[in-house]
């Protein structure tokens, strides 16, 4: 149990355009969903967290308005990269936390398989 | 801010033997939780240790955690060919309480056959 689906696995886009990736808790209610990004060999960057109903929070450095986080019911959250450019290339990664847990912060999270961006 | 320090950034060992991987961290933790990655995949949580435990096991996998040092690390007894991936650690801060991990740097973990 507990799986989460990431998709597309792979995307190339051209400069200007915008990326949708989805995040999806298969078997289980994900509260709270967050999104890394990861440079090659270098460690996972949380970029934003998603609740559920709410507005995302974005870490210092993330600007909201390029990567626009929707996490409309409990089994789903986008991350959409507008406009992007070559710099914006990386590896995405989102992981989820399941719901109803006893003690929430006790629990592991759950990782997507990740999605690679190349913009040309 | 990456709180988790983990040494060494790369370890390579022969099929057989023993892989010991460190981690320091900054801050009071709730838990502290290895993960493994295989190259271009996502995280695959292995064991997690509370604050109050100081050794936990899982099939090969042995954590031990010193709050008192700030560290943790991670053993990996009789290694596999398979047992090649990137390991991370990360923490779940108090002050935090639960909204988020912080990712250690990793350690790059090749188990030659």
């Amino acid at each position: 149990g507990a799986v989460v689906s990431q998709h597309p696995s792979r995307v190339i886009c051209k400069s200007g355009t915008s990326v949708k990736i989805e995040c999806r808790s298969l078997d289980f209610q994900a509260t709270t969903m967050f999104w890394y990004r990861q440079f090659p060999k270098q460690s996972l960057m949380l970029m934003a967290t998603s609740n559920e109903g709410s507005k995302a929070t974005y870490e210092q450095g993330v600007e909201k308005d390029k990567f626009l986080i929707n996490h409309a019911s409990l089994t789903l959250s986008t991350l959409t990269v507008t406009s992007a450019h070559p710099e914006d290339s990386s590896f995405y990664i989102c992981s989820a936390k399941r719901r109803g847990l006893w003690s929430s912060y006790n629990s592991p999270l759950h990782f997507g398989n990740g999605t690679r961006l190349t913009v040309t | 801010s990456q709180q988790g320090e983990e040494d060494p950034q790369a370890l390579s060992i022969q099929e057989g033997e023993n892989a010991t991987m460190n981690c320091s961290y900054k801050t009071s933790i709730n838990n502290l939780q290895w993960y493994r990655q295989n190259s271009g995949r996502g995280l695959v949580h292995l064991i997690l240790i509370r604050s109050n435990e100081r050794e936990k096991h899982s099939g090969r996998l042995r954590v031990t955690l010193d709050t008192s040092k700030k560290s943790s690390s991670l053993l990996i007894t009789a290694s596999r060919a398979a047992d090649t991936a990137s390991y991370f650690c990360a923490t779940d801060e108090e002050e935090t309480s639960g909204s988020r991990l912080t990712f250690g740097e990793g350690t790059q973990l090749t188990v030659n056959p």
